[in-house]
């Protein structure tokens, strides 16, 4: 199985910042990487789909990059609905895994 | 518009068998697999399982001995049933559809293994 390792665990950041969330591939995943936003008691939302496409719907401060082994999600101005945990997904390889999750706290 | 939604006991003891319900609206069973996901309290999320389109299924090998996915495509619903529960299956289980990687998902339900 691919083994996904995100970084960091947890991330202390105000409103406003730029943050960015990675994930790195124990083997290449060919961009087959998607990142979701999770809230306590809710369905978590894909924001990004192949490691660089927007869900629809979802704001233009949230961007993907990366290739081969290396991922990251990118949050350039933080907003205060952004609080929240993230996590990421490889699909190239089944089974599909995901990597351990990031909670953004406000500082 | 695509909605899952999951249902089943919040209380399962110790042995006994957990089934739950996964009931989708908003597209077919027949054209996109539904997947099982788990996350434990604290901890990050499990692939549990799969029920595909054509209606084959995969288990996760830690689970498989354990484990069942059905679905009844009329009433638009797709079935886990896992055995012998212990402690460590305490977790919140969710469903979600597969269409590059998992697009939507429902909710999720609290499933607690305890006497």
């Amino acid at each position: 199985d691919i083994q996904m390792t995100q970084s960091p665990s947890f991330l202390s950041a105000s409103v406003g910042d730029r943050v960015t969330i990675n994930c790195k591939a124990s083997q290449n995943i060919n961009k087959y990487l998607n990142w979701y936003q999770q809230k306590l008691g809710e369905a978590p939302k894909r924001l990004i789909y192949n490691t660089n496409n927007l869900q629809t719907g979802i704001p233009s401060r949230f961007s993907g990059s990366g290739s081969g082994t290396d991922y990251t999600l990118t949050i350039s101005s933080l907003q205060p609905e952004d609080f929240a945990t993230y996590f990421c997904l490889q699909h190239n390889s089944f089974p599909w895994t995901f990597g351990g999750g990031t909670k953004l706290e406000l500082k | 518009q695509v909605q899952l939604k999951e249902s089943g006991p919040g209380l399962v003891q110790p042995s006994q068998t957990l089934s739950l319900t996964c009931t989708v609206s908003g597209f077919s069973l027949t054209s996109n697999s539904v997947h099982w996901v788990r996350q434990p309290p604290g901890k990050g999320l499990e692939w549990v399982g799969a029920i595909w389109s054509g209606g084959s299924t995969d288990y996760n090998s830690a689970l498989k001995s354990r484990l069942s996915i059905s679905r009844d495509t009329s009433k638009s619903q797709v079935f886990l049933k896992m055995n012998s529960l212990q402690t460590e299956d305490t977790a919140i289980y969710f469903c979600t559809r597969s269409a590059g990687g998992f697009d939507y998902w429902g909710q999720g339900v609290m499933v607690t293994v305890s006497s």
